[in-house]
């Protein structure tokens, strides 16, 4: 079965850059759009955009959009998630999603959590 | 972007009890619909995917219904380990988006 293994937590000041990473096993990395959600102390889910390992096509919530950048690498089968500009509202954890292109179930991974503090 | 409403937000109930969650699309989205459930300071754990399919590994006290823009989750005899928040995620497109939550408590 596919498994997300995403890396450990992060602390960070205001104004640093956090990258997270997901590994996905059990199956074929590129036969899956990895997504990213945020999900802040208390609150809901919000997506923040996904990426296509397969070609590297991004897409991005407008929220998001200038300071997050998503890539993957198909040699180690590991998406990543940068997040740039760090401040205090980012706190939060952070899933990997992996759902599948043809149709399945999907995947969370166990969350990664980083705190902006100075 | 497509809005999933959820209700009720939060309801109480008794072991042994069948709940019911409904999840609304605020436009057609298929059968693209996953719910999950979380538990705090947990990560989300998926139940059910493309609207009634169980994940691997989910006991079948776990269903799910419907299509186009009504859904539901239906957990037939709640347990103890059951008492948690739910949520709805839609996947009919690249922008996924999800409910806001139902939280189970105990009666």
């Amino acid at each position: 079965e596919v498994q997300l293994v995403q890396s450990g937590a992060e602390v960070k000041k205001p104004g640093a850059t956090v990258k997270i990473s997901c590994r996905l096993s059990g199956d074929t990395f590129i036969d899956f759009y990895t997504h990213w959600v945020q999900q802040a102390p208390g609150k809901g889910l919000e997506w923040m955009g996904l990426v296509d390992p397969e070609d590297g096509e991004t897409v991005y919530t407008e929220k998001f959009r200038g300071r997050v950048t998503m890539t993957a690498d198909t040699s180690t089968d590991i998406v990543y998630m940068e997040l740039s500009s760090l401040r205090s509202e980012d706190t939060a954890m952070y899933y990997c999603v992996s759902l599948p292109k043809r149709g399945g179930a999907l995947f969370w991974g166990q969350g990664t959590l980083v705190t902006v503090s100075s | 972007d497509i809005q999933m409403t959820q209700s009720p937000s939060s309801l109480s109930a008794s072991v042994g009890d069948r709940v019911t969650i409904t999840c609304r699309a605020s436009q057609r989205i298929s059968n693209s619909l996953a719910w999950f459930q979380q538990k705090p300071g947990k990560a989300p754990r998926a139940l059910i995917y493309s609207a009634s399919r169980l994940q691997s590994g989910v006991p079948s006290k776990f269903s799910g219904s419907g299509s186009g823009t009504h859904f539901t989750l239906t957990i037939s005899s709640l347990q103890p380990e059951d008492f948690a928040t739910y949520y709805c995620q839609q996947y009919d497109t690249y922008r996924i988006s999800f409910g806001g939550g139902t939280r189970v408590e105990i009666k």
